[in-house]
């Protein structure tokens, strides 16, 4: 089945520096979505990407689709507190069914 | 806002035994879906349903099975609990897609434990 590889598994880094964490798939991805899991929480949706090279923003999040639709990236500029956790990117194929795939994810931790 | 019950938050059980985890929602979605968690391997379909008495297999059916009788309730079921079935179980529940994916609305988790 399809396969999204999610890297890296782990980041630390001190408050105020940037964050990116990288998705890939071996197979063309109709639309890839990107939830947020706190500690303790449960995953919550942050953004859907639809278009080959789409990039948008929520404030210090900045979220992009690669142009070949196999790809995406989320990148956190001046990292807060606020931000741990594990983000998950999850992907739709082509084949028009509604089951996703999931990352395996990549936790965040922030040193003050 | 969307509110995605699960029955249990913690459940501790015994080898053989079957296990029934629950799950509801309140906003009239067509598809629910269960996941496992488990470190390092993200969440994993286990099964989901577009409706009601349908169900599809996800990627690790093997040892589950699962119950639509209505639209807002999807129960899992574990046929013979064995102790690799240890983990964190996510319900979901989402809108049908018509064109556009649906963000999926998750529950807050049941950790059990297989002893």
């Amino acid at each position: 089945g399809q396969q999204v590889m999610q890297i890296p598994q782990y980041q630390h880094v001190q408050e105020g520096e940037d964050f990116t964490t990288y998705c890939n798939s071996s197979t063309t991805l109709s639309n890839i979505q990107w939830y947020k899991q706190r500690p303790g929480g449960h995953p919550v949706f942050l953004i859907q990407l639809v278009k080959s090279g789409e990039v948008k923003k929520q404030k210090r999040l900045t979220f992009q689709f690669g142009e070949a639709k196999k790809n995406s990236s989320l990148h956190i500029t001046a990292t807060q507190t606020t931000d741990v956790g594990t983000y998950f990117c999850a992907a739709f194929s082509n084949f028009g069914n509604e089951k996703l795939t999931f990352g395996t994810g990549t936790r965040l931790t922030i040193i003050p | 806002d969307v509110k995605v019950t699960q029955s249990s938050r913690y459940l501790v059980k015994r080898t053989g035994e079957k296990v029934f985890l629950e799950c509801v929602q309140d906003m009239d979605h067509e598809n629910m879906f269960w996941y496992r968690q488990d470190p390092g391997l993200g969440l994993r379909l286990i099964y989901f349903s577009y409706d009601v008495k349908m169900k599809e297999k996800g990627d690790i059916p093997e040892g589950y099975s699962v119950s639509r009788e209505k639209k807002e309730r999807f129960s899992l079921i574990l046929e013979s609990a064995s102790t690799n079935q240890t983990s964190m179980y996510l319900c979901a529940s989402s809108l049908p897609g018509q064109g556009v994916r649906q963000p999926q609305h998750f529950g807050d988790g049941t950790r059990l434990s297989i002893l």
